[in-house]
């Protein structure tokens, strides 16, 4: 198993500002997954982090609007920028492991006033 | 991806078996079927996987019949600590990111 850090863990932020979301896991992984969670929703997958590449957005994400960084096997970050109340949600990073399964971190809740 | 298919909500109450079953009739031969659960405020937490038949860990028990276009998870003698969000995940071991459905809310009553 891996145990996964996310900070902040929660945020409320003006409309128009970006906020940056650190997940930190305490060992080295090559796949690193975020995903969002609107309020009483299921989980969508927002892009696939891998380190030394560029992230793989899905339908609906775009590089400009959530910019990912992946420096090394252990770190990411997600940025919402330019933020509007729509993206209120939970953000929340996975790593995978063995099996192909994957372990989550406590996610960010983030309201956009 | 395959498509899956769950209860919206079920209510047990503690000490009963509960049983969570999910479609999957478009599953692919090489895909896997995962179970995840969610407590409130939480990330989802890996539950158990199967191909095919049944298997069993400290937690629960997966069954997936031959066909493999359904699976059932069944939790023992559940307790107030179980209710949750559970879902069930269709996937290749080609693609690595989850696809999640709209889950299955558990609520166990005293």
């Amino acid at each position: 198993s891996a145990v996964i850090s996310q900070k902040p863990s929660r945020d409320i932020c003006q409309r128009g500002t970006s906020l940056t979301i650190q997940c930190q896991v305490d060992s080295q992984v090559t796949m690193m997954f975020w995903y969002r969670q609107q309020p009483g929703q299921s989980l969508t997958l927002i892009a696939t982090a891998n380190q030394g590449s560029e992230a793989t957005y899905e339908s609906g994400f775009v590089i400009d609007k959530f910019p990912i960084s992946r420096p090394n096997l252990t770190f990411s970050t997600l940025t919402v920028s330019n933020m509007s109340p729509e993206d209120s949600s939970i953000y929340l990073c996975s790593v995978e492991m063995d099996r192909e399964t994957q372990y989550f971190g406590p996610g960010t809740r983030l309201l956009v006033l | 991806l395959a498509k899956t298919t769950q209860p919206i909500s079920m209510d047990s109450y503690e000490g009963q078996e509960v049983n969570i079953t999910c479609s999957h009739n478009n599953i692919a031969t090489n895909d896997y079927i995962t179970w995840y659960q969610q407590f409130p405020s939480q990330g989802p937490r890996f539950i158990i996987q199967g191909y095919k038949t049944k298997v069993t860990n400290e937690v629960a028990s997966l069954f997936i019949p031959a066909d493999r276009k359904s699976s059932t998870l069944s939790l023992p003698r559940v307790s107030l600590s179980d209710t949750a969000v559970y879902y069930c995940l269709v996937g290749g071991r080609g693609r690595r990111a989850l696809t999640f459905g709209s889950g299955t809310r558990l609520q166990v009553q005293p």
